[in-house]
């Protein structure tokens, strides 16, 4: 069975400060996809990255990055100089690779506010 | 393109009643699926369909259900609502193709539904 945990159920920083949201999975498959989502105060969940289980790379956009190491199963997210836009939820999520399966299997959360 | 249309926004209805949501994908995508979020227990996948079949299906009672249109727009109902179901309802849509990779899916702003 999948399973997503993210154990930082709520973080607060101040503006600028930088700030890691941490994410581990648990899967049998070897093929797997791994997905960070933003959800702002008004509901809507706003994709942020997709990375595929074969491709390590970390990956860099703007003053966003991840961090994906299958030999410790995580995937972090790590928001430089922060700013107040950046509060919102965060969840990371997993799916199989199988043609046909598009079920997301969502960790708790991360509730990140930053402070002015 | 046009994102993701959840309709109603908004609902209130009593227990015993039944309610439907409705989904419009994004312009091309065919694969549309259903979550539900509520606080105790996160983002849960409830199904999803593709060219009008169900592909998957979580766990959940079968007072949910679904199906989806030749257009790809899809309907999620549920029938004898409990007090339990007050959620936020979000569906997805993915340009699922024949490759077999997982896209990302796009969410929509949800519909909330409370149960009195």
């Amino acid at each position: 069975a999948q399973k997503v945990t993210q154990a930082q159920t709520e973080i607060s920083v101040v503006e600028k400060e930088d700030v890691t949201l941490d994410c581990v999975y648990e899967t049998r498959d070897t093929t797997y996809y791994l997905f960070w989502y933003k959800q702002p105060p008004s509901g809507e969940l706003v994709f942020l990255i997709r990375r595929n289980s074969f491709d390590e790379q970390n990956e860099i956009s703007g003053r966003y990055s991840w961090n994906f190491q299958k030999s410790t199963s995580s995937f972090n997210f790590t928001i430089t100089a922060s700013q107040v836009v950046d509060s919102a939820v965060y969840f990371c999520a997993l799916s199989e690779s199988n043609f046909g399966n598009e079920k997301l299997t969502f960790g708790t959360g991360t509730r990140l506010t930053i402070i002015p | 393109k046009a994102g993701v249309t959840q309709t109603p926004r908004y609902l209130i209805k009593t227990r015993g009643q039944q309610v439907t949501l409705s989904c419009s994908p994004i312009s091309g995508h065919r694969s549309v699926s259903w979550y539900q979020q509520t606080p105790g227990q996160g983002l849960q996948f409830l199904f999803e369909y593709f060219s009008e079949t169900q592909r998957n299906k979580g766990n959940f009672p079968g007072r949910f259900s679904g199906r989806q249109f030749s257009n790809s727009r899809s309907e999620m109902n549920v029938s004898t609502l409990e007090l339990g179901d007050s959620a936020l309802y979000l569906c997805a849509s993915s340009p699922q193709g024949s490759s077999g990779v997982n896209n990302e899916q796009f969410f929509g702003p949800g519909t909330r539904l409370t149960v009195l």
